[in-house]
């Protein structure tokens, strides 16, 4: 059974970067049918799909268009997890954050707990 | 990036009443990869459908999808008091992924 068990602070000042972590069990980050993926919610953007990060022979990272500039997705063999770094952040990056699998099949199978990160002074 | 737009927004029925729940692509979601997620208050969605049609592990048979292209629904037969969440629609087809707004059913 995949687990995913997301870390990290939940409250980041303006300007700063927002970094959670996603620790796996039962899978592997550098699995070659799997992706890993960070996803965000908030009750202005709905379900906010962010990025990825994969394995195919070598690392591969997909971002969404709105946060390509400032965000990067990380994956840690040593540790069998994945982060995600969120630079320059403003009050509207304010969301519950979510790890998440897409495994063989294609969808968003596995979900970590979600985080309430909240972006404030 | 591929827009997805559900309906309704909120739907209000009673137990063992049939539900149905759309979600429309701004385009053509390849390969049909479409999936529904439910949500409950205070937890992580969880993956009901995918393929547009294909039930995920553990997910009881009152729930179907069906559709192509652009137009999909999902079906709930006949709801349980449990069945009361948020549904969302993705598509995995194309990069960015895109998810629904959301569509509410709740008790009447």
């Amino acid at each position: 059974q995949v687990q995913l068990q997301q870390s990290g602070p939940g409250l980041v000042k303006p300007w700063q970067t927002l970094s959670l972590t996603c620790a796996i069990s039962g899978d592997s980050v550098s699995s070659d049918s799997a992706t890993w993926n960070w996803i965000r919610q908030s009750p202005s953007r709905g379900l906010e799909w962010l990025g990825r990060t994969y394995y195919r022979s070598k690392w591969y990272n997909d971002y969404t268009t709105s946060v390509k500039s400032r965000i990067t997705i990380t994956p840690d063999t040593s540790k069998n997890q994945f982060s995600l770094q969120l630079n320059s952040v403003t009050p509207e990056d304010t969301a519950i954050y979510y790890c998440a699998r897409r495994g063989a099949t294609g969808p968003l199978d596995y979900w970590g707990q979600g985080a309430l990160v909240t972006v404030s002074s | 990036e591929i827009v997805l737009t559900q309906s309704p927004g909120t739907l209000s029925l009673s137990p063992g009443e049939r539900a149905t729940l759309s979600c429309r692509a701004s385009q053509s979601v390849n390969g049909n990869y479409l999936a529904w997620y439910q949500q409950k208050p205070g937890q992580a969605p969880r993956l009901l459908m995918y393929g547009a049609s294909s039930r995920a592990t553990g997910i009881p048979d009152r729930f179907s999808g069906s559709g192509s292209g652009t137009d999909f629904t999902l079906t709930i037969s006949r709801l349980e008091p449990e069945d009361f969440a948020v549904y969302y629609c993705q598509q995995y087809g194309s990069t960015p992924r895109t998810f629904g707004q959301g569509t509410k059913v709740e008790i009447k």
